[in-house]
């Protein structure tokens, strides 16, 4: 079974500032997948960004990055140049992949982290 | 291309009855999953189904817990006898499936055992 955790349950920065969100997970399998989802507070759960593990390069959504530690087994989330309205939870998530023709596997989630961006 | 939907957003039971909770994938996914959040916590995963058929059921719990998702219409996830422990709320995702694996979620359900 996997796990995820992320050991910040909050953090608090200014706007404009630059925030990593930390997440570690564990697994014996090798062919699998990571995500940041954001969660606002009207708790819809919103797609931040994805890192397929056999991918080197890390993913870059605008002012959204991961740093993928592949052997270390960790998956921070960079967010730069912070604004108000990227104050969420925001939840790191892992899924394997066993491609048989049909989907893939549910999402394995950690407890989350409060992100609050101050004005 | 609407998203995913699901309803009631909030459904109010009282300990013992059933609540039934919809979803409907976005359009051209056949790939629906539920997960449950309690409060504090992060997304627990439930059930993983395709069109008439249950791949994982590995969240599920054992008793009073159901899914389907029929040839027509939207999936529902069904809990019978609810109790206060069933307060949660209930979030569905769906994916096209194949190689096209990322999870949309809509907005949830929110339910209340009184």
């Amino acid at each position: 079974a996997q796990t995820v955790t992320q050991s910040q349950p909050e953090m608090s920065v200014q706007e404009a500032e630059t925030v990593t969100l930390s997440c570690t997970y564990d697994t014996s399998e090798s062919n699998y997948y990571l995500f940041w989802y954001k969660q606002p507070p009207s708790r819809q759960m919103i797609l931040v960004i994805r890192q397929e593990a056999y991918k080197q390069q890390n993913a870059t959504e605008n002012r959204f990055s991961v740093n993928f530690q592949k052997a270390a087994k960790s998956f921070s989330l960079k967010i730069s140049d912070s604004q108000l309205g990227d104050t969420a939870m925001y939840f790191c998530a892992f899924m394997k992949h066993e491609y048989s023709g049909g989907g893939a596997d549910g999402l394995t989630f950690g407890k989350g982290t409060h992100l609050i961006i101050q004005p | 291309n609407a998203g995913v939907m699901q309803n009631p957003r909030h459904l109010v039971r009282r300990r013992g009855q059933e609540a039934r909770l919809r979803c409907s994938p976005m359009k051209g996914h056949s790939h629906v999953y539920w997960y449950r959040q309690l409060p504090e916590e992060g997304l627990k995963f439930m059930v993983y189904l395709q069109k008439e058929n249950i791949i994982d059921e590995s969240g599920m719990p054992k008793e009073r817990f159901s899914a389907e998702f029929p040839k027509e219409g939207p999936s529902i996830l069904r809990i019978q006898q609810v109790v206060r422990g069933d307060s949660a709320a209930y979030f569905c995702a769906s994916s096209p499936g194949g190689h096209l694996y990322e999870q949309y979620f809509g907005p949830g359900t929110r339910l209340t055992v009184t």
